[in-house]
């Protein structure tokens, strides 16, 4: 199947600082999906990516769908920005199989005030 | 985000047991999967439904089996818990037309 990779996997940054986090994947793809999941565990969907770029806040995130990449960018850190960034896109193949979402093993970010 | 109720939220269990997780979704998604969460590893896909009674298999699902009777409802068993079932999980929808992905609370599971 599908490999995603992400990196680093780890980041400390100071409160204020830009960060950029980055997921490869192996075949062509034709989303991708950015969460967030906080201290307390909890899982909130960021970005829906078909194509191209998105930005809310803070934060933006661009897929490059045929270099197999995409960039999530967080500007001006906050605390509450700590957690782990996790990237997810489906499998290739047609029928209900494409369904499935494949996700990396995420970027931890600490932002220390 | 769309409403999406795990239960229980935590359960503590013997090896051997059966054990059930239920998901409730009101949005009316088509989709919905269960991942389970452990530290090295990330997400890893179980099972998932792709409509009612339309169940089929994900990277992990040995030990595992769902059910799902209505549009609202995925459940999760594990017909005999072992150890290596304890784990986080999670439950997720996804609508027909977006794609957008969205997490339940998750499940905290020790088999004991």
């Amino acid at each position: 199947g599908i490999q995603v990779e992400q990196s680093p996997p780890d980041l400390i940054l100071q409160e204020g600082a830009n960060s950029t986090l980055r997921c490869n994947f192996s075949d062509s793809v034709n989303n991708l999906q950015w969460f967030h999941q906080n201290p307390w565990g909890q899982l909130i969907n960021l970005f829906y990516i078909p194509s191209g770029t998105k930005q809310n806040g803070r934060l933006s995130a661009t897929t490059v769908a045929t270099e197999r990449y995409s960039l999530l960018y967080i500007s001006s850190s906050q605390t509450t920005d700590s957690g782990v960034y996790f990237c997810a896109v489906p499998r290739k193949y047609s029928g209900a199989g494409s369904y499935q979402l494949t996700f990396g093993k995420g970027t931890k970010l600490s932002v220390i005030p | 985000d769309a409403g999406i109720t795990q239960s229980p939220r935590h359960k503590v269990t013997e090896t051997g047991t059966p054990v059930t997780l239920r998901c409730h979704q009101t949005e009316n998604h088509r989709y919905m999967y269960w991942y389970r969460q452990d530290p090295g590893h990330g997400l890893r896909l179980i099972h998932y439904s792709y409509g009612v009674k339309d169940t089929d298999k994900g990277e992990v699902s040995d030990g595992y089996s769902v059910s799902r009777s209505k549009t609202e409802d995925f459940l999760l068993t594990l017909e005999s818990a072992t150890s290596s079932q304890t784990s986080v999980y999670f439950c997720a929808t996804r609508g027909t037309g977006e794609g957008k992905l969205f997490f339940g609370s998750g499940t905290q599971l020790s088999v004991l």
